[in-house]
């Protein structure tokens, strides 16, 4: 049982470059986030979904996009990369939207833009 | 207003210590107040969370303190041990959204 998986780990782009985080989950979770994570600014939500075909915008939506296709993969792609996208980007999922269900998170991808 | 006040940035507590971790909301619209742990090279984990109409939670040696009036809580590490480094979050939720805090950096010294 992976739980989430998030890949790559790793990656560096080069400015103007586009790239897509891949989020994948197998605990058949409808909820998924996608947050990136500063330091000194703790995690903030980018979009989520809240099923399959229905996304929508989070805190800082701009510059990224994302689409929901099925159940398992929630991707998250960057069209034109910009230095201020160097982050951290974590996925989560959530069993139900109720405030008490804790969100369980991938590894993260770390992502530098140069 | 959204935010959640965390506080100290980074903390060193010696092994055997207490670490306390304060947080500060403004929206009373949140229901329910989880901590996460981060350790390097993963994702935070859920740690242990509070209701607002509870004063206090304990589960071993992580105690939650809430104080709904002050639209304070706090988290309490009792004989704090190194492998209780991390990076440690507040949040505030609410239906479909998690509000975090900007985290802070535990070292526990052996």
């Amino acid at each position: 049982n992976a739980g989430v998986t998030q890949t790559p780990k790793f990656r560096i782009l080069k400015i103007g470059q586009s790239m897509t985080l891949q989020c994948t989950q197998d605990m058949n979770h409808n909820y998924m986030y996608w947050y990136r994570q500063d330091p000194g600014m703790g995690l903030k939500l980018i979009y989520y979904s809240v099923g399959a075909g229905i996304t929508d915008k989070g805190e800082v939506p701009n510059g990224y996009n994302v689409s929901r296709s099925t159940t398992e993969d929630f991707p998250l792609r960057l069209e034109l990369a910009a230095p201020s996208q160097t982050s951290v980007y974590f996925c989560a999922t959530q069993d139900t939207p109720r405030s008490n269900q804790p969100q369980h998170f991938g590894d993260g991808t770390r992502l530098s833009i140069l | 207003q959204q935010q959640v006040k965390q506080s100290p940035q980074s903390l060193i507590v010696q092994k055997g210590g207490i670490s306390i971790i304060n947080c500060a909301y403004e929206n009373t619209a949140f229901d329910y107040f989880p901590w996460y742990q981060q350790f390097p090279g993963k994702g935070p984990a859920l740690l242990i969370a509070i209701r607002p109409d509870v004063s206090e939670k304990k589960e071993g040696r992580f105690t939650i303190s809430f104080n709904k009036s002050a639209k304070q809580f706090s988290l309490h590490i009792m004989d704090s041990q190194p492998g209780d480094s991390a990076t440690y979050f507040c949040a505030a939720a609410l239906p479909n959204k998690l509000v975090f805090g900007a985290g802070t950096i535990l070292r526990v010294k052996s």
